[in-house]
């Protein structure tokens, strides 16, 4: 069965300071990884996509990695800002199927 | 309005009520997805649709239905509400392809007394 696992399962930060949050899945064969960030109140929205060839990609102060043999994801926030608090959800496509596996997601809080 | 949009945004209902969510897309995305999320569980997948008259079941579809008589359109129902439906209900569209992000919609508070 297909599974993405997310830990922490939740974060507390002091503003400005850097955190990363990792995904591991058992998804077969591996097509694709998604970082979604959701503001409470609001749906999810893609920060970055992972595929089989990339190890690291970045978005602003946001840099995903991804590790295909450990099949290993994170998350790395830099200098964190308020508007970073959020749920962090980890999404994998299977290859051959349009339907993705989520994880649980990690809730990120960021103190002034 | 360009985008995914949902309504009702806040719905509370009685037990034993018939209720339909509607969402609405305007990129003519072939594909389209109903999740519930609770505390704990993350996003669990309810239906999805692959194109019009093309639907199928997720993890959790009992006692939901849907149809999609137009690509634009994909309505939920609870034909008979439970209490166990209370829930954020999101639905979601994507383009049929190796990247196919999906655009969420601003969810669906659902209330069932």
């Amino acid at each position: 069965k297909n599974q993405v696992e997310q830990s922490p399962q939740s974060l507390i930060i002091l503003e400005g300071k850097n955190c990363t949050l990792q995904c591991n899945y058992t998804v077969s064969p591996f097509s694709n990884l998604r970082w979604y960030k959701q503001d409470t109140g609001r749906g999810p929205v893609s920060l970055t996509i992972m595929t089989f060839s990339e190890n690291t990609k970045s978005n602003g102060r946001y840099t995903a990695t991804l590790d295909a043999d450990t099949k290993q994801s994170s998350l790395h926030i830099t200098a964190s800002q308020l508007s970073d608090s959020a749920s962090y959800i980890c999404v994998v496509r299977a290859g051959g199927s349009y339907i993705p596996t989520f994880g649980r997601g990690t809730s990120l809080i960021v103190h002034p | 309005d360009a985008g995914i949009t949902q309504s009702p945004r806040y719905k509370i209902t009685e037990t034993g009520r018939q209720v339909t969510l509607m969402c609405h897309q305007t990129w003519s995305h072939s594909y389209m997805f109903w999740y519930r999320q609770d505390l704990g569980h993350g996003l669990r997948l309810i239906y999805y649709s692959a194109a019009a008259d093309i639907t199928d079941k997720g993890e959790v579809s009992d006692g939901y239905v849907v149809s999609r008589s137009k690509t634009e359109n994909f309505p939920l129902t609870l034909e008979s509400a439970t209490r166990s439906q209370t829930s954020v209900y999101f639905c979601a569209s994507s383009e049929q392809g190796y990247y196919n992000e999906q655009f969420f919609g601003p969810g669906t508070r659902l209330t069932v007394l």
